[in-house]
């Protein structure tokens, strides 16, 4: 168990619509990290924040939005959903940025 | 941009070594990560390596050779349950990201 906790653990919904992932980090870790695996592609960078600040953005589309709370927790949104959104999404939290990445349990994202 | 290349399968017995490589090339380089990851599971932290030469912990070792962009993850005494993927991870000076290769998706038959 890293500590970095991710929830809904699944999550199957229709194409058009949106959700809200929410990602929990390790106690006192600043850093969240969100990325995306899909069957086909490795771990795709997202997105980070640092401390509820935007500190660098990845692969991530429109779409999609984050952001991180006052009590560090964060939330990815993902909307107009997609077939080839469906993947798994993992949220990893450090002390500070560039430090090792502890990952969630990810939630698992199926779109119909 | 970044690369990063691994081997996208390998096999080994019960009880072997094993090494996996991953050659990258990236500007500012700034640290290479080895996780574990079990499929539909999440990746979990084996090593760093941020200066040349050998990192030792238990059975695992990673090493790095920051001029030929060169690592690789040597696993030894080899256990079922370390059949898995393994996955190369780069960190670079400008971002404070990692960028992941594809991964090793090892398997170990008895």
């Amino acid at each position: 168990d890293s500590g970095v906790t991710q929830t809904p653990k699944h999550l199957i919904t229709a194409t058009g619509q949106r959700v809200t992932l929410r990602c929990s980090p390790r106690s006192g870790d600043l850093s969240v990290y969100w990325y995306q695996q899909s069957l086909d592609q490795g771990l795709q960078f997202l997105i980070q924040y640092y401390n509820g600040e935007e500190r660098a953005k990845g692969n991530i589309l429109e779409r999609f939005s984050a952001q991180q709370f006052p009590d560090l927790h964060s939330e990815l949104n993902l909307s107009s959903l997609e077939l080839g959104d469906s993947a798994l999404y993992f949220c990893a939290s450090s002390p500070s940025a560039g430090d090792t990445q502890y990952f969630g349990p990810g939630t698992r994202l199926t779109v119909l | 941009g970044q690369n990063i290349d691994q081997p996208t399968e390998m096999t080994a017995t019960e009880g072997a070594i094993v090494q996996i490589n991953c050659t990258y090339q990236t500007s500012g380089f700034n640290g290479l990560f080895w996780y574990q990851q079990h499929a539909g599971e999440a990746p979990t932290f084996l090593s760093y390596n941020v200066l040349d030469g050998l990192e030792e912990k238990g059975r695992f070792s990673s090493f790095l050779s920051r001029s030929k962009g060169y690592s690789y993850l040597l696993l030894k005494e080899l256990q079922m349950k370390d059949s898995a993927s393994y996955l190369c991870a780069v960190r670079n000076t400008g971002r404070r990201a990692l960028t992941f290769g594809s991964g090793t998706r090892l398997q170990v038959q008895p």
